[in-house]
């Protein structure tokens, strides 16, 4: 059963820490997405990446955060220096889409939860 | 721009009773919809989408949905709920170019009473 991994599950950090969150999407998949859920906003697109390469990353907040695919099986997360307002579920997604077709599901995984303190 | 809009918060409905949860989307062309549930403390799960054809479609769990082109909708729809169908639903739309990520609305939390 082909399942988005994350790890890790939790985090609690101090304000001005590292955070790193990683994501394994499904075997196969070419594209990763990066969603953050809270009660306030919802749902948020943060990037999302197809065959490695980032496509729309304009939902994340350039300063602190930034999103990478080192390889096709891992993609990360990081915010540096994080800050209390952070404090999220932050999910990853995977997909396989051919020639752009939107016919495509999207595949989630079991989140992060960030506490900044 | 594509956008879904989930006009409630909450719904309430009687285990047994049939529920329907309601999304309305804004997208340039066709649209690609999709219903998502998520249960507390896990991911979204895909229940069921409207790519083309009938108007109605049928997804996991007993649950359907129903496109309505004109209201530019897609009602998730279940004709006898469960206590076990209680969870937050996204309805999340896509455009025809599949150059976008799915834009989610902001969930329906389902509330079945036994």
């Amino acid at each position: 059963d082909a399942r988005v991994t994350q790890t890790p599950r939790h985090k609690v950090t101090e304000m001005g820490q590292e955070v790193t969150m990683r994501c394994q999407p499904i075997l196969g998949h070419n594209t990763v997405f990066w969603y953050r859920q809270t009660m306030m906003q919802g749902l948020e697109l943060l990037a999302y990446f197809r065959n490695r390469a980032p496509l729309d990353d304009s939902g994340m907040p350039k300063d602190r955060f930034s999103a990478e695919m080192p390889d096709a099986t891992l993609a990360t997360l990081k915010i540096q220096p994080s800050e209390p307002r952070d404090s999220a579920v932050y999910f990853c997604a995977s997909g396989l889409v051919l020639e752009a077709r939107p016919r495509y599901e999207q595949y989630f995984g079991p989140g992060t939860r960030l506490t900044v303190t | 721009a594509q956008s879904v809009a989930q006009p409630e918060d909450q719904v309430n409905v009687a285990e047994g009773n049939p529920l329907t949860v309601k999304c309305t989307y804004s997208v340039s062309g066709n649209p690609y919809l999709f219903w998502y549930v998520q249960y507390p403390n896990r991911g979204l799960q895909f229940l069921l989408k409207y790519i083309t054809g009938d108007n109605l479609v049928k997804g996991s769990y007993g649950f359907e949905a129903e496109f309505n082109k004109s209201q530019t909708s897609f009602h998730l729809k279940k004709p006898s709920a469960l206590v076990s169908d209680s969870a937050l639903y996204f309805c999340a739309v896509r455009d025809e170019t599949g150059r976008r990520a799915l834009t989610f609305g902001s969930g329906t939390r389902l509330q079945v009473q036994p």
